[in-house]
């Protein structure tokens, strides 16, 4: 069975501050590990994803991701925050042999000017 | 350009009638699922195809129905059996089964009932 947890509903950071949504996992496999955006009224956009190789993801808009196997976390980051970054974040999870990901709550980023 | 069209943007549903939200990928995906977002629920599965004339419920699947006669067409009927349909639908759709492939969103359908 596969999961996913993102433990935060809401993250606030002031402008030009680095930032971190959490999330982590459990699989019975390998992970494959993915994180969205979602603007309001709007899809998913894919950020950036997981697969194997270099544990620091670089993504979309300067976000990056850190996979910590044995933490079994996704934390996303950036290193200055913007308030156009506000928005809904998603971090998902696939089983190595999953068809269908499971997705988490969603993590609500509010960046204050 | 190519991509995922969700249509119509915002529907509104009367009681007792069944509505259709369509969903048309040009990406050449094999897969394609739908998703019901309500607020602080996240995504639930409703349906899944994996190819044409082949599809799976998920989660949530009761009140709903789908067909999958065209690679680039899932389109999704609300029935009335779904007593509360009001939600924020998403169709999304993969190429392949590989579990690391990246799954690709449409701009979402909002529906109402009234």
């Amino acid at each position: 069975a596969q999961s996913v947890a993102q433990p935060e509903d809401q993250v606030n950071v002031a402008e030009g501050n680095p930032l971190t949504v959490k999330c982590t996992y459990s699989v019975s496999g390998n992970p494959y590990l993915f994180w969205y955006v979602q603007y309001p009224n709007r899809g998913l956009q894919f950020l950036l994803k997981y697969i194997t190789g270099d544990n620091l993801v670089k993504g979309s808009y300067g976000f990056e991701a850190e996979f910590n196997k044995s933490q079994t976390s996704f934390h996303l980051k950036k290193p200055s925050a913007l308030v156009s970054d506000s928005a809904l974040y998603f971090c998902a999870v696939r089983d190595e042999g999953s068809y269908i990901p499971t997705f988490g709550r969603g993590t609500s980023l509010i960046v204050h000017p | 350009d190519g991509g995922i069209t969700q249509s119509p943007k915002y529907l509104f549903r009367k009681e007792g009638q069944n509505v259709t939200l369509s969903c048309e990928q040009n990406l050449n995906h094999d897969a394609m699922y739908w998703y019901r977002q309500d607020p602080g629920q996240g995504l639930r599965l409703i349906y899944y195809s994996q190819i044409v004339n082949d599809f799976q419920k998920g989660d949530i699947a009761e009140g709903y129905s789908v067909s999958r006669e065209k690679k680039e067409s899932f389109p999704l009927t609300v029935t009335s059996a779904q007593k509360n349909p009001t939600a924020f639908y998403l169709c999304a759709s993969t190429t392949g089964a590989y579990s690391g492939n990246t799954i690709y969103f449409g701009e979402g359908s909002w529906l109402t009932v009234v």
